[in-house]
């Protein structure tokens, strides 16, 4: 099966500190990943879109410059949120899919969840 | 008007009962169907997952899709407790975004 790790899956910061989330897919080469947020008993809400070499495409109200994503390789994207404030307390969830036009083939990450002091 | 609409509930129903999970879109643009399981503290799992109206049976699992009323529904035959968990819909189009519902907890007591 296709398999996507995340980590830390739990991360405890202080204010003002930046923190990375790692997303990772283990048996498959992930052409696109996404990456979701998700607070208590909310949706899972879409922050972005990644691309293996390009910028990732953010959904609006989604500050890039606060959440930075980064796509090096066919198996890897991290998303760094820089600044973090307790408001950005929530659970982060990417996934991956080898076809960025087939919305079947999204496998997702276990999550990572943050808290911000 | 949220595209996605789905009771959060929750839902508590004993082991053995029906259940019916359902929710309902605004745009019928969206062609692509499907219904997620989450565990606490999880990420999801694709549970179903279809493009057409009609109905489609895994197991004990059927999804089913009504394009004309824009509405759809997850049935489970035979509830186990370990199917307890939440239930999201999400629907997409051709871009591959996924819109999901808020989810509905389901609690299957012994």
């Amino acid at each position: 099966g296709a398999v996507v790790s995340q980590h830390p899956s739990r991360v405890i910061c202080k204010s003002g500190t930046s923190v990375k989330i790692e997303c990772r897919s283990l048996d498959f080469q992930a052409t696109t990943m996404f990456w979701y947020r998700q607070f208590p008993k909310q949706s899972l809400m879409l922050m972005a879109t990644s691309n293996e070499g390009s910028k990732a495409t953010y959904e609006q109200g989604v500050e890039k410059d606060k959440f930075l994503i980064n796509h090096a390789s066919l198996t890897l994207s991290t998303l760094t949120v820089t600044s973090a404030h307790p408001e950005d307390s929530s659970f982060y969830i990417c996934s991956a899919s080898r076809d960025s036009h087939t919305s079947e083939t999204q496998y997702f990450g276990p999550g990572t969840r943050l808290l911000v002091l | 008007q949220k595209e996605v609409e789905q009771d959060p509930g929750p839902l508590s129903v004993p082991e053995g009962a029906i259940v019916s999970l359902n929710c309902t879109y605004s745009n019928s643009a969206f062609q692509y169907f499907m219904w997620y399981r989450q565990y606490s503290r999880k990420g999801p799992e694709l549970l179903m997952y279809t493009y057409s109206s009609g109905n489609k049976e895994d197991g004990r699992f059927t999804a089913q899709v009504d394009k004309s009323s824009k509405y759809i529904s997850l049935f489970i035959r035979d509830s186990q407790p370990s199917d307890s968990a939440t239930y999201l819909c999400a629907i997409a189009g051709n871009t591959g975004k996924l819109i999901f519902g808020q989810g509905t907890t389901l609690q299957v007591k012994p």
